[in-house]
């Protein structure tokens, strides 16, 4: 069974600039969560879908922030524009159902400078 | 609200015991155990319920007190690949999304 893939892995933007994410979770799995995580510190969940519906979304910052999953399947989630403190690993999980075993993705690590 | 987790940091001998603590300030209905390497995924490992049932992998298990709204993860004879963080997410109604502690780093050395 293929895992979460997540492309790229790595992206150094300077601040201001747009940067997006994609995710294509594992086939079947209904929910799809986009985490930022900042260096020694938990992931911090920003989006919740359920299939394509937006589950809870209540920590994303919506004035730079947006994510889409079209068809239910794939995932993409941008950052417009850039800051400073936007740099850290954005992970891409993927459940069976809500609240089960989530499986992570490798992630890709943001740098703003 | 975020959990949280004690120690911040444990190091071990090979053989050794550890044993991790999730306390949260809500009433919970489950928690989440997942074990992250330095510059990978993190890895779940166990989820336990409301009802404080007690889960094992291999030698690691984990345990649920509902009244004290506290989850212990009890690392036996530990291995050096059992080297990492390890975090614990927190879930209030079975619904809600996960929300996890700042973790415990773990290195068990030779």
């Amino acid at each position: 069974e293929a895992g979460v893939a997540q492309s790229p892995r790595y992206k150094i933007i300077e601040k201001r600039q747009s940067v997006a994410f994609w995710c294509n979770p594992i086939s079947g799995h209904a929910t799809l969560y986009w985490y930022q995580q900042i260096l020694g510190q938990g992931p911090k969940l920003l989006i919740q879908f359920q299939n394509n519906g937006v589950v809870d979304d209540s920590q994303l910052p919506k004035d730079r922030f947006s994510a889409e999953r079209l068809k239910g399947v794939d995932s993409t989630l941008k950052i417009q524009p850039a800051k400073l403190e936007d740099s850290a690993v954005y992970l891409c999980a993927s459940s069976l159902v809500l609240a089960n075993e989530q499986f992570f993705g490798p992630g890709t690590r943001l740098t703003v400078l | 609200q975020q959990p949280v987790q004690s120690p911040q940091a444990v190091i071990l001998r090979e053989g050794e015991d550890a044993v991790i603590n999730c306390s949260s300030s809500k009433a919970l209905y489950s928690v989440h155990w997942y074990r992250q390497k330095h510059g990978e995924a993190p890895v779940f490992l166990m989820i336990l319920l409301k009802g404080g049932e007690q889960k094992g992998h291999e030698k690691i298990s984990a345990s649920f007190n509902e009244k004290k709204q506290q989850s212990s993860l009890y690392l036996t004879a530990s291995q050096l690949s059992y080297s990492g963080t390890y975090f614990c997410g927190t879930d209030s109604s079975g619904n809600t999304p996960l929300v996890f502690g700042k973790g415990t780093r773990l290195s068990v050395i030779a």
